[in-house]
């Protein structure tokens, strides 16, 4: 049973624009909601995460916008650059060993 | 720091062979896990450690075995191998401690190992 569902699957945004990820959860035993940035060949990294006690969180150009009542959160990038081209991965974590569940990742392409 | 390592980086496997994929950190954390990455699938738990001697499985545990006998290494174990296996595994690791008010802490992977069994 999936518990966090991420979309869209793939995304193309010019050089410049803003790209946004969509994740929704069931589980509101959740807590944490880490976003992780894949590069090909290697092992993802964490990029940014929010708390449920608030309701956005910005750090440089990448800001999280989460919405307890919905389930839902999202990723925003602003000003996207080639070099943000990734897969990203939104998660949540009940606490309970920091045991991590991974959306299906959304894969992103930034063109010139 | 080398963080968390693993190895080999790539393996091919026959059907009904058996292997160990190696993952050390050197962080000192006391969690660990293994997760499998299919395409389109995001990251599968198999299995995680929260300390020395002590594992447990996670969503997709059958097919493979763990064992923690110090807190750096948490070699991932599979018996007979299967074509279903194929995919890209990696190790992760995080601190036990959780954060100020609750929480999760962050979890810090491997390079992976990309697995082909034929």
């Amino acid at each position: 049973q999936q518990q966090v569902k991420q979309s869209p699957q793939s995304l193309i945004v010019q050089k410049g624009g803003i790209s946004i990820i969509n994740c929704a959860y069931e589980n509101t035993a959740f807590d944490y909601f880490p976003w992780y940035q894949q590069f090909p060949g290697k092992g993802p990294a964490l990029l940014i995460a929010i708390r449920p006690d608030v309701s956005e969180k910005k750090e440089g150009r990448f800001t999280i916008s989460f919405n307890k009542s919905a389930k839902q959160f999202s990723l925003h990038i602003m000003d996207s650059q080639p070099g943000d081209s990734a897969t990203y991965f939104c998660a949540a974590n009940t606490g309970t060993a920091s045991k991590l569940t991974f959306g299906t990742g959304t894969r992103l392409q930034v063109t010139l | 720091n080398a963080g968390v390592t693993q190895t080999p980086k790539f393996r091919i496997l026959k059907i009904g062979q058996s292997m160990t994929l190696q993952c050390t950190q050197d962080m000192n954390h006391n969690y660990m896990y293994w997760y499998r990455q299919d395409p389109g699938m995001g990251l599968k738990l198999i299995y995680y450690s929260v300390g020395a001697g002590i594992t447990d499985k996670g969503e997709v545990p059958n097919g493979y075995n763990v064992s923690r006998s110090t807190t750096e290494d948490f070699p991932l174990r599979l018996e007979l191998a299967a074509p279903s296996q194929t995919s890209v595994y990696f190790c992760a690791s995080s601190r036990s401690h959780t954060l100020a008010g609750g929480g999760a802490d962050t979890q810090y992977f491997g390079p992976g190992t990309r697995l082909t069994v034929l």
